[in-house]
């Protein structure tokens, strides 16, 4: 499967438990970048990392949440204390470069549902 | 105002039509992006472009830089057309390469 790949696809957490959602790039991309689509709304920027860096996090509320993309595995969007706001898809792509004419592959999104 | 703007909002048309969805910008930008999004589904990058004009398929994608415009047709319509197309920009300033996205149209095609 040489696509985005995200996991879990449906998520279900109570309020203040903590929902991870992970994303592997396309073979050969080093660049990811986490979007949020709330209910009824458009499609929202989040992060922007490379390996083992964040290069734009200025779309993350400034609690609650974190993101990392390490040297070996996926890169993971973490949720502490849920509550039933963050309730959206939330969809992963990725890039082989980040320069402004290398396109984004978009993955299947996880769906957040909060209890 | 939302840097993105699409229309209409809601389009439905009859098998077989010509169809039209219209991007305006207000933000210098370096590429725009056409992306198709089916219900409960993953997104899909029909486009990526930064001039002119590009075609695969029944699709066409257009853009005039000095217009801060694009458009999207689709030729020949199929219910399987059917799907939310959402316009996205990447900004040339200091954004980097995060896109900003409109708030999408939903396209209907009846048969």
């Amino acid at each position: 499967n040489a696509g985005v790949m995200q996991n879990p696809r449906h998520l279900v957490r109570r309020r203040g438990q903590e929902a991870r959602l992970r994303c592997s790039p396309m073979k050969g991309h080093s660049h990811v970048y986490w979007y949020r689509q709330l209910p009824e709304e458009g499609l929202k920027f989040m992060v922007y990392l490379q390996k083992e860096n964040i290069i734009d996090e200025s779309g993350m509320p400034k609690e609650r949440f974190s993101a990392e993309f390490p040297k070996e595995g996926p890169s993971i969007l973490r949720i502490q204390q849920v509550v039933r706001g963050d309730s959206a898809a939330y969809f992963c792509a990725s890039s082989r470069a980040g320069g402004f004419n290398q396109p984004q592959h978009f993955g299947d999104g996880t769906r957040l549902s909060i209890l | 105002k939302n840097e993105v703007e699409q229309s209409p909002q809601n389009l439905t048309a009859q098998e077989g039509e010509f169809i039209t969805i219209n991007c305006s910008y207000s933000v210098g930008i370096s590429a725009l992006h056409w992306l198709q999004q089916h219900p409960g589904g993953g997104i899909v990058s029909l486009f990526m472009l930064s001039s002119g004009k590009k075609k695969h398929g029944r699709l066409i994608a257009t853009i005039n830089i000095q217009e801060k415009h694009s458009s999207l047709h689709i030729t020949a319509s199929h219910p399987r057309d059917s799907a939310v197309y959402i316009c996205a920009v990447r900004s040339g300033e200091t954004s980097g390469s995060r896109l900003t996205f409109g708030e999408g149209t939903q396209l209907t095609v009846n048969p």
